[in-house]
C-alpha cells in the first residue's frame, strides 16, 4: 500500500511569489495535518483537517492556509513568500482526527527554498 | 515559548548498549506523548506511545518512562544498533478535544549515533 505522498519534493521560489504544495494521504485515512519543520527545530504544527474541515490550526500568520479535497487530499498554500518560510514541510495523515486515536504516517516532505 | 523540550542535541553510544533520551515539557494539559525516528530525506516514523495514565510501556527494544510530576519522558533503546542512528523526536498532544486535539507539539529532536 502507497504511504503518505507529497509533491513537488523540492521547490525555489523567490520572495513574494506563491506556493502550493500537495498530499495524498494513506487510502482510508481521513485525516490530514500539515506541518513545518525549519532546519535544527522539530515539525511545528499549521493546520490539520478531517472530513474536508478544519479541525485545528497553529500560530501561523494568514498567508497560510489549506483545503482537503473530497478524495481526503490536501493542499497547503502560502502566500507572499518570506525567506523565513523556507523549510521542510511535512505532511501526515491518520485515522481519527484525536492524536491518541492512532499515530500520525507522515511523508517525507516538500522541501521549499526561498531566496 | 518552548512547550517540549529535548535538551540535549546528540548522543553517541557504543553498539549493544543502552541509549536513553529525554525529553521535558511544560504543560499540564499534555496527556499523550509519542516518540517519532526519523532519518535523513524521510519523514518521521512513529516508533512508541504512551498515556499519561501510565508510567511505562515497552515494545521490543524501545521503553518510554514518564514521570508526570516531574513532567519528564525518556525514551530507552536497549541493545541499541547502528541502525538506530537517527533523529528523535518526542512529541505530546493535549486530549479533551477542541482545536488543539490532534495538533502535536514536537521538540527539537536529539541525533542519535550507534557505533559499531
Amino acid at each position: 500500500d502507497a504511504g503518505v505522498t507529497q509533491s513537488p519534493t523540492h521547490l525555489i521560489k523567490t520572495r513574494g511569489q506563491h506556493v502550493t504544495l500537495r498530499c495524498s494521504p494513506i487510502s482510508g485515512h481521513k485525516s490530514v495535518s500539515w506541518y513545518q519543520q525549519v532546519l535544527g527545530q522539530g515539525p511545528q504544527f499549521i493546520f490539520q483537517y478531517y472530513e474536508k474541515e478544519e479541525r485545528g490550526r497553529g500560530n501561523f500568520p494568514d498567508r497560510f492556509s489549506a483545503r482537503q479535497f473530497p478524495n481526503y487530499s490536501s493542499e497547503l498554500n502560502v502566500n507572499a513568500l518570506l525567506l523565513g518560510d523556507s523549510a521542510l514541510y511535512l505532511c501526515a495523515s491518520s485515522l481519527g482526527w484525536a492524536a491518541n486515536t492512532g499515530e500520525l504516517f507522515f511523508g517525507e516532505g516538500s522541501r521549499l527554498t526561498v531566496l | 515559548d518552548q512547550q517540549v523540550k529535548q535538551n540535549s542535541p546528540s548522543l553517541s553510544v557504543q553498539e549493544g548498549r543502552i541509549s536513553i533520551l529525554n525529553c521535558d515539557y511544560t504543560n499540564s494539559m499534555f496527556d499523550y506523548f509519542l516518540w517519532y525516528k526519523k532519518y535523513p530525506a524521510e519523514g518521521p516514523t512513529f516508533l512508541i506511545s504512551i498515556s499519561s495514565i501510565k508510567d511505562k510501556n515497552e515494545d521490543g527494544r524501545f521503553t518510554v518512562f514518564l514521570n508526570k510530576s516531574a513532567k519528564h519522558l525518556s525514551l530507552h533503546i536497549v541493545p541499541s544498533q547502528p541502525g538506530d542512528s537517527a533523529v528523535y523526536f518526542c512529541a505530546a498532544s493535549a486530549g479533551g478535544g477542541g482545536t488543539s486535539y490532534g495538533k502535536l507539539t514536537f521538540g527539537q529532536g536529539t541525533i542519535l549515533t550507534v557505533h559499531p
